[in-house]
């Protein structure tokens, strides 16, 4: 039981380029969520899904995008990269409305 | 909007004190509180979480209280150790699990050996 992960571990990309965030749970929970650490800050929610087929923007959702087409995945899709998406990306899920489960995170710098 | 305010900022002890981590949240209308170590450069472990219903929950060496009516909660950590520094994170549910987690900004946390 692997729990949340998420690849890659560090990322570096220039101004304008794309990429995309993995993240798979193997707890089968119907929760997933993405979310954004900036230094010295909390973490703030990105976009969330409910189950398959179905998600919602969150907090902080601009220049991202997300899908989630089986309940294990739930990929982060960053378009034309800025620097202010410079930042440790978490993903999480749950099993409905108990404890989250944490990913260890992909730190992703633009330059 | 539910914000979540985290004091102190900073905190150095020194070893085998007692010691609390103040959390605070505007809008009492939460579903659960979760407190969250995080360690540098790592991701988060979950260490108590408290169902809006329940006033306290205990993990070994670590108590967290929830006063839901008046938007705090408190972790106590008993007898610190050096292993304990971290930085500690609190974070409220509003929408029953649906809508993510509000967080604070956490709580720095040293021990002196």
């Amino acid at each position: 039981n692997a729990g949340v992960t998420q690849t890659p571990k560090f990322r570096i990309l220039k101004i304008g380029q794309s990429m995309t965030l993995q993240c798979t749970q193997d707890m089968n929970h119907n929760y997933m969520y993405w979310y954004r650490q900036d230094p010295g800050m909390g973490l703030k929610l990105i976009y969330y899904s409910v189950g398959a087929g179905i998600t919602d923007k969150g907090e902080v959702p601009n220049g991202y995008n997300v899908s989630r087409s089986t309940t294990e995945d739930f990929p982060l899709r960053l378009e034309l990269a800025a620097p202010s998406q410079t930042s440790v990306y978490f993903c999480a899920s749950s099993k409905t409305v108990y404890e989250q489960y944490f990913g260890p995170g992909t730190r992703l710098t633009v330059t | 909007k539910q914000e979540v305010t985290q004091i102190p900022a900073a905190l150095s002890v020194p070893e085998g004190e007692n010691l609390v981590l103040n959390c605070s949240f505007t809008d009492s209308a939460i579903y659960n509180l979760q407190w969250f170590r995080q360690d540098p450069g790592k991701g988060l472990t979950s260490l108590l979480l408290i169902q809006s219903s329940q006033r306290e929950q205990t993990s070994g060496r670590l108590n967290a209280s929830l006063d839901k009516s008046s938007g705090r909660s408190t972790l106590y950590i008993a007898a610190s150790q050096p292993g304990d520094s971290a930085t500690y994170l609190c974070a409220v549910s509003s929408g029953g699990g649906a809508d993510g987690l509000t967080f604070g900004k956490g709580t720095h946390l040293i021990i002196q050996p």
